[in-house]
């Protein structure tokens, strides 16, 4: 799998929206960004994932830049649920399931 | 049960001994993969099985660690003489084939005294 980059840690204001950044210059033509969050004492939980168009669901929006070398994951509106450790990672296509190999994440403070 | 449950939440066992952790997938899924997670670190790749075989094992850091899934359904990773280095979140997870989506459960939290 291509390498991630995201920062270590946000803050991030209740109800206010929160952008976390993901690049990943080395991405090829068949891989699939994913969106993973961590919440404190459990597994990770999937959030999104797209390949080249941005890409809406109940929980999170995914805006993936023109060239695919960075994405971006949008909370609306967050709340103290969402403070967690998000995850960017990529998978490639070509594959029916294939490992996934997570970075460190992003650990999201969510201030009340 | 609904989702992938992994037993026991929690082991505490002796530096050398033997441990197995077992995993129970969501039921229909064929890929199962395994992670461990120290304090701070994002998961870190173990072994990922399709079916009954494994498809990748390349993150199993040294021979002390083996993972079998015998009928395609329930696995159980496998840690022989068991090192303090070892202590970690054990955690498993499903998904369908050709899935996008992976279903973590909650992991076992495994110590090395």
């Amino acid at each position: 799998d291509a390498k991630t980059t995201q920062p270590n840690s946000m803050e991030s204001n209740e109800e206010e929206p929160v952008h976390l950044p993901c690049n990943h210059s080395t991405i090829s033509g068949t891989d699939y960004i994913h969106w993973y969050r961590q919440l404190p004492s459990q597994g990770p939980e999937y959030v999104i994932h797209g390949l080249t168009s941005n890409v809406n669901n109940r929980m999170a929006s995914l805006a993936i830049a023109e060239d695919r070398k960075s994405s971006t994951l949008i909370l609306h509106r967050a709340t103290l649920r969402d403070a967690a450790v998000y995850y960017c990672i990529l998978r490639d296509a070509r594959y029916n399931n294939n490992d996934m190999r997570f970075g460190a994440g992003t650990r999201l403070t969510v201030k009340p | 049960g609904a989702g992938v449950s992994q037993t026991p939440s929690n082991k505490v066992t002796e530096k050398g001994k033997y441990v197995e952790l077992r995993c129970d997938p969501i039921s229909g899924h064929t890929a199962l993969y395994w992670y461990r997670q120290s304090l701070g670190q994002g998961p870190e790749f173990l072994i990922y099985f399709q079916g009954t075989g494994a498809a990748d094992d390349s993150g199993l850091p040294n021979d002390r660690f083996f993972a079998v899934r015998p009928e395609g359904s329930v696995s159980t990773l496998k840690i022989q003489r068991t090192e303090r280095g070892d202590s970690a979140v054990y955690l498993c997870a499903s998904s369908q084939r050709g899935g996008n989506e992976a279903f973590f459960g909650q992991g076992t939290r495994l110590t090395v005294v």
